[in-house]
């Protein structure tokens, strides 16, 4: 496609229940970022993948959280044991390579019930 | 660590005014990239702007205008004649050089242009 595209646009999950994120970039960008965004908040950095690895994990906040990009384009967020402070519009970008500017997806809304 | 401060949370405008969206940052490093985005009702984060600190030319792009200032650390945001279309919740960010992949964004500005 032509711009960032995430799966599902929504999802309602009961506490404690895993869930996955899909991140799709736009083709051929080797960065890919995972942000959150909380109402009212700006985004909050999560991971930043260059290809295949993970170069930053600094911003996942506890063991909960983890992400993969195992062919170097598809991104999946995952989340253990989901609580309700884990509610949030959890947004991925994507760039040519690192230090271009990043395009945004239209976000998931994670709501934890 | 990095810091972006929008002191404005919400802003709201008679369509044709100008409106101007403030922004202060706060980094240690000498070498940083600053950034405006609009996040309008659907969701999704548009890049309007990137200056880089060696850079302190002003730019203006249509409605749109930048002014970067290092000596007061502010990168303020003005829309000229303001449009309805314009009404969105606007975000500054910061992100340090070095390999460091990490953009600190502001808590945003939400601009309201009414008819």
């Amino acid at each position: 496609g032509a711009g960032v595209s995430q799966t599902p646009s929504n999802k309602v999950t009961e506490k404690g229940k895993y869930v996955e994120l899909r991140c799709d970039p736009i083709s051929g960008h080797t960065a890919l970022y995972w942000y959150r965004q909380s109402l009212g908040q700006g985004p909050e950095f999560l991971i930043y993948f260059q290809g295949t690895g993970a170069a930053d994990d600094s911003g996942l906040p506890n063991d909960r959280f983890f992400a993969v990009r195992p062919e170097g384009s598809v991104s999946t967020l995952k989340i253990q044991r989901t609580e309700r402070g884990d509610s949030a519009v959890y947004l991925c970008a994507s760039s040519p390579t690192a230090n271009t500017e990043a395009f945004f997806g239209q976000g998931t809304r994670l709501t934890v019930v | 660590a990095q810091k972006v401060t929008q002191a404005q949370t919400e802003i709201s405008v008679v369509e044709k005014e100008d409106v101007t969206l403030d922004c202060v940052y706060e980094t240690r490093d000498t070498t940083y990239y600053l950034f405006w985005y609009k996040q309008p009702p659907s969701g999704e984060l548009v890049f309007l702007i990137r200056r880089n600190s060696f850079d302190e030319q002003n730019e203006i792009s249509g409605r749109y205008s930048w002014n970067f200032q290092k000596s007061t650390s502010s990168f303020n945001f003005t829309i000229t004649a303001s449009q309805v279309v314009d009404s969105a919740v606007y975000f500054c960010a910061l992100r340090v050089s070095g390999g460091y992949q990490k953009v600190t964004f502001g808590t945003g500005t939400k601009l309201q242009v009414i008819p």
